[in-house]
């Protein structure tokens, strides 16, 4: 099946700085990618739909301001945490699926953020 | 708009044992349903998927799901469950077939085997 990978696995920043995800599918290629929040033990939370070549459309209640999505080719989507703090600790998970109509989401491995 | 219940939030089984996991959704369309899988630490992996047709869906894993319109339902069963099947289960829900469509999750059941 389709593969998609996420870069870095894990990643601790201090308070106040930035921190960037990168999405990749990796044998294929998406118009479409989704990032999701996932807080301990509790669901997957629809952040915002990443559109190559266009402005991402975020879910009600995500700040655009704060969760940067940049969606620069068919096969990178990038979200850029900004001005992290304590509280955007979370595992960040994304997720792509080829172009077309009948294909499954492909969701890469998560990315779990510490904000100290 | 389209919403996702699962109403168990922890079901503990005996390996061995036949499993159920319950599934409800809101939409006012055809829906487009969803089992995944995620192992502590994980990313997300499918388990099966219906968006048309026969509404016994067989999975990976041994794993099936019928779809009942009536009962706006999709549970997800396994005839006999293995320890290494002890994992949190998501149910959920797309609007489309489209690979632009967006998908969205019930709040997960958490799977414990017994030995």
């Amino acid at each position: 099946g389709a593969v998609v990978s996420q870069h870095p696995s894990r990643v601790i920043c201090k308070s106040g700085t930035s921190v960037k995800i990168e999405c990749r599918s990796l044998d294929f290629q998406a118009t479409t990618m989704f990032w999701y929040r996932q807080f301990p033990k509790k669901s997957l939370m629809l952040m915002a739909t990443s559109n190559e070549g266009s402005k991402a459309t975020y879910e009600q209640g995500v700040e655009k301001d704060k969760f940067l999505i940049n969606h620069a080719s068919l096969t990178l989507s990038t979200l850029t945490v900004t001005s992290a703090h304590p509280e955007d600790s979370s595992f960040y998970i994304c997720s792509a699926s080829p172009s077309g109509i009948g294909e499954t989401q492909y969701f890469g491995p998560g990315t779990r953020l510490l904000v100290l | 708009a389209q919403s996702v219940t699962q109403p168990d939030i922890h079901i503990t089984v005996s390996e061995g044992a036949s499993l159920e996991l319950r599934c409800n959704y809101s939409y006012g369309a055809t829906p487009y349903l969803f089992w995944y899988v995620q192992s502590p630490g994980q990313g997300l992996q499918l388990l099966l998927k219906y968006f048309s047709g026969d509404t016994l869906v067989q999975g990976i894993k041994g794993f099936e799901a019928e779809f009942k319109r009536s009962q706006s339902s999709f549970n997800l069963r396994k005839p006999s469950v293995h320890w290494s099947d002890a994992a949190e289960y998501f149910c959920a829900v797309a609007s489309g077939d489209s690979s632009a469509s967006k998908i969205i999750f019930g709040s997960g059941t958490r799977l414990s085997i017994r030995p």
